[in-house]
């Protein structure tokens, strides 16, 4: 099991540009949540996913953000016309769905975001 | 509000020496603690949770609600043990919240 896959590790973009984060999902798992960790920052939640559904996105900003995990292929946060302070690591993990405390989030290594 | 404090950015001490990481949060029912574990160049991974009361690589958290702590320690630090702490509170069934981490240096 090769645990979670995120891609890319770094992107760099310019402001204004779109930025497409991936995220695949250990095997087995059908939870997906995504964390921004900003500079001198601990992880922040912004939103977590079922297959074709977004169950919480309270963490996500209102505008330019949005997160999709589709019945086949990963799942996506998508960045419209990013600004400098999007600038920060952005972190997936899965979980399997358990009941409870028996439910453990696995983290991807993280994708690195730098607007220039 | 719910909230994970980790009062020191970097903790060094010496090999062998005591290790004592710092949390403290704020949370109105009945929390789970973890503590997770990013070493150089690898992914945050779970280190321990309180409700599990286990000792991994040598490292115990007790969580003490009377001061709404969740201390990591260990009592002789390796060199191995060098790498970023986060402390982390689970709010509900899904939500974690973070703190910012403690780097912690072990030198030889």
């Amino acid at each position: 099991n090769a645990g979670v896959m995120q891609n890319p590790r770094h992107l760099v973009r310019r402001r204004g540009q779109e930025a497409r984060l991936r995220c695949s999902p250990m095997k087995g798992h059908s939870h997906v949540y995504w964390y921004r960790q900003l500079p001198e920052e601990g992880l922040k939640f912004m939103v977590y996913l079922q297959k074709e559904n977004i169950i919480d996105e309270s963490g996500m900003p209102k505008e330019r953000f949005s997160a999709e995990f589709p019945k086949e292929g990963p799942s996506i946060l998508r960045i419209q016309q990013v600004v400098r302070g999007d600038s920060a690591a952005y972190f997936c993990a899965s979980s399997p769905g358990l009941a409870g405390s028996r439910d453990e989030q696995f983290f991807g290594p993280g994708t690195r975001l730098t607007v220039l | 509000a719910q909230r994970v404090t980790q009062p020191e950015k970097l903790l060094s001490v010496f090999k062998g020496a005591p290790v004592e990481l710092k949390c403290n949060y704020s949370y109105s029912g009945s929390p789970e603690l973890f503590w997770y574990v990013q070493y150089s160049r690898q992914r945050l991974q779970l280190l321990l949770r309180h409700i599990s009361r286990e000792s991994i690589k040598g490292f115990t958290a007790d969580l003490n609600k009377g001061e709404t702590s969740f201390h990591l320690k260990k009592p002789f630090a390796q060199e191995e043990d060098s790498a970023m702490y986060y402390c982390a509170l689970k709010g509900g069934t899904y939500k974690y919240i973070f703190g910012t981490g403690t780097r912690l240096k072990v030198l030889a």
